[in-house]
């Protein structure tokens, strides 16, 4: 069964640096997603991606967000200047065409920790 | 003001125990879509269940039911005859189908133990 695969599992970077946190969601799905989810509490919105740009996208997603389709596989997320409150885990999801139904398939998430 | 409310932040409960989940939900749309996922200690996202606005009729997969009611704009679960490998957060979450990207809107989560 195709999956949504994201790497690296587990990220630790240093305040200040810059991180890209990978997914290959699922082949022949249209809409990709990112979500976050500091530790302990609820799993949040950060950006829709249709279409080569941005459909939408959260409060939270500013300018230190970020996101690309550099080729046909890869969806990543760009964090520019890592701040301590950026660790959490981060999923990614995908979704097949609009008609197709709204079920988005995610990845197994990133767990994201500045120090 | 939280589209998706989750007022139980924490349920004990002993094996083989009923327990129900509770979730309430706001929109202004007539389509929406209510999702149940399950998130184990490995942290993993697991989907359970997927409900359309239009249609009412509860559900029952094995030990899980769900029970969606629009006139209370609720979407509660219930697992019967609990087993420690029910342990684990629950999730519920919206998805409006006017939002341009279809993001889901998820509750807080209610963290489930069951006690052997």
């Amino acid at each position: 069964e195709p999956e949504v695969t994201q790497t690296p599992s587990h990220q630790v970077t240093q305040m200040g640096q810059e991180v890209i946190l990978r997914c290959v969601p699922i082949s022949n799905h249209l809409y990709f997603y990112w979500y976050r989810q500091i530790l302990g509490q609820k799993v949040e919105f950060l950006v829709s991606f249709y279409n080569n740009e941005i459909s939408e996208k959260s409060e939270i997603f500013d300018d230190q967000f970020s996101v690309e389709r550099p080729d046909g596989s890869n969806f990543t997320l760009k964090i520019r200047s890592t701040k301590l409150e950026d660790s959490a885990m981060y999923f990614c999801a995908s979704r097949s065409a609009r008609l197709a139904g709204p079920e988005q398939y995610f990845g197994p998430g990133t767990r994201l920790t500045v120090t | 003001a939280q589209k998706v409310t989750q007022a139980q932040t924490e349920i004990s409960v002993v094996e083989k125990e009923d327990v129900t989940l509770d979730c309430v939900y706001e929109t202004r749309d007539t389509t929406y879509y209510l999702f149940w996922y399950k998130q184990p200690p490995s942290g993993e996202l697991v989907f359970l269940i997927r409900r359309n606005s239009f249609d009412e009729q509860n559900e029952i997969s094995g030990r899980y039911s769900w029970n969606f009611q629009k006139s209370t704009s609720s979407f509660n679960f219930t697992i019967t005859a609990s087993q420690v490998v029910d342990s684990a957060v629950y999730f519920c979450a919206l998805s409006e189908v006017s939002n341009t990207g279809n993001q889901f809107y998820f509750g807080t989560g209610t963290s489930l133990t069951v006690i052997p």
